[in-house]
């Protein structure tokens, strides 16, 4: 079974501070994939890493692809209130969704 | 486009009951998915159907079952509910199965609580 651990659990930062969540495994992943998810909702697809040590910005998130394909982690500059939620990582193996394997999210406050 | 959406969003039952949940993918999605998320734990995935087809199941007991209608609506049935069965039930649809050429679009699920 593919474990995906997220760190931390909980976050509460004051508005404007930097931060950074991590996805770990032992599991090499296809892909990886980042969700939000906000009280009451479902979650919501921020963005998928396919490419060993691949790096993407969305604004003022920027998620990292490890190189060997086990770890991820997503960086939040400047962070908002409206970046408080539930931040879950996903791991694909092969074979489509079935495989997908979901951390436990990394809870993030943020406060105004 | 319509989302994904989940019926009904909340859930009160006794142990040893049964119950049924809903939901409707985003028009043009033939995959449905059922995801379990507990208090504590990550997502877990419970069933995948496709085309009307049961695909795949993950690691939940046979009283989890469900099926995908000609529309590709689906419905998650619980038999013989237990306690830990308390959780929020969300339901995902895609175009296709592949990760990277389809994201998973996720309803705001049904919160059950068993008592």
């Amino acid at each position: 079974t593919q474990l995906l651990e997220q760190s931390p659990q909980f976050l509460s930062i004051q508005e404007g501070e930097n931060l950074t969540v991590y996805c770990n495994s032992s599991s090499v992943f296809s892909s990886l994939q980042w969700y939000r998810q906000e009280p009451g909702e479902g979650p919501v697809l921020l963005v998928t890493v396919v490419t060993g040590g691949e790096v993407k910005k969305l604004k003022r998130l920027t998620f990292q692809f490890g190189d060997a394909r086990k770890d991820s982690s997503l960086h939040i500059t400047a962070a908002q209130p409206g970046d408080t939620g539930l931040y879950l990582c996903a791991g694909a193996g092969e074979g489509g969704y079935q495989k997908v394997t979901f951390g436990i999210g990394t809870k993030l406050q943020v406060i105004p | 486009e319509a989302g994904v959406t989940q019926s009904p969003t909340h859930l009160i039952k006794t142990r040893g009951q049964q119950v049924t949940l809903r939901c409707s993918p985003i028009s043009g999605h033939t995959s449905v998915y059922w995801y379990q998320q507990a208090l504590g734990l990550g997502l877990q995935f419970l069933l995948w159907y496709d085309e009307g087809e049961e695909r795949n199941r993950g690691n939940f007991p046979p009283r989890f079952s469900g099926r995908q209608f000609p529309n590709y609506s689906s419905e998650l049935n619980v038999n013989a509910l237990e306690l830990e069965d308390s959780a929020l039930y969300l339901c995902a649809s895609s175009r296709r199965q592949n990760i990277n050429d389809s994201p998973l679009h996720f309803g705001n699920g049904t919160r059950l609580t068993v008592t």
